[in-house]
């Protein structure tokens, strides 16, 4: 699966736009980039996935740039239950394909 | 919304006992995966299993580790002779097909002393 960088930490005003990017410049054809996050030490959250298309759900939007080298994570207004660390993982489609976490932007949501 | 649940939600034990983490994943789900979080570090992946048998597994998923889908409902976790080095957040998690999204459980604590 291929790396993703994102950066360790980003801070953002409750009722604005977080925009969280996350870099994967060696991802190949066939996989998806997902997002999940973690509030505290509770179990890994699903938030939205893509292949190269842009995506929006109920909980953010995903936009992948046209090369796919990197992505944006969008929650369109923040608010403090947003505080959460968030992962961007590359994943292939082998079967039982594992998640490979890295250690993710911790997202801090203030007043 | 379904669910992926674990029992207990806290465990201590003394070193060198066995312990069972238990799971039951979402219902329509056909791939069940274990990872764990040792506090402070990543999450990392431990097993996964599908039809009865392990897909893959992980450097850190030796013989002290073992799995089990002992009915339809459960995903069962055993390590056979806890060490210290096992006190970590375990998470369950399950999708409906190997390429599917893997939907997380609100993890177990194991604390070995």
């Amino acid at each position: 699966d291929a790396k993703t960088t994102q950066p360790t930490s980003m801070d953002c005003a409750e009722g604005r736009a977080a925009n969280l990017p996350c870099n994967h410049s060696t991802i190949s054809g066939n996989e998806y980039v997902y997002w999940y996050r973690q509030i505290h030490s509770q179990g890994p959250q699903y938030i939205i996935h893509g292949l190269k298309n842009n995506e929006t759900n109920e909980m953010a939007s995903l936009i992948i740039t046209e090369d796919r080298k990197s992505s944006t994570l969008i929650l369109p207004h923040a608010t403090l239950r947003d505080t959460a660390v968030y992962y961007c993982i590359v994943r292939g489609t082998g079967t039982a394909s594992k998640l490979t976490f890295g250690t993710g932007t911790r997202l801090q949501v203030t007043l | 919304e379904p669910e992926v649940t674990q029992t207990p939600s806290h465990q201590v034990t003394q070193m060198g006992q066995e312990v069972i983490l238990r799971c039951v994943p979402i219902s329509n789900h056909l791939y069940f995966y274990w990872y764990r979080q040792i506090l402070g570090q990543k999450v990392e992946f431990l097993v996964s299993f599908y039809n009865n048998e392990i897909s893959e597994k992980s450097e850190i998923f030796d013989d002290q580790f073992s799995v089990e889908r002992p009915d339809g409902s459960n995903f069962t976790l055993k390590i056979r002779s806890t060490k210290l080095e096992d006190s970590a957040m375990y998470f369950c998690a399950s999708s409906v097909g190997t390429r599917e999204t893997q939907y997380f459980g609100p993890g177990t604590r194991l604390l070995v002393l």
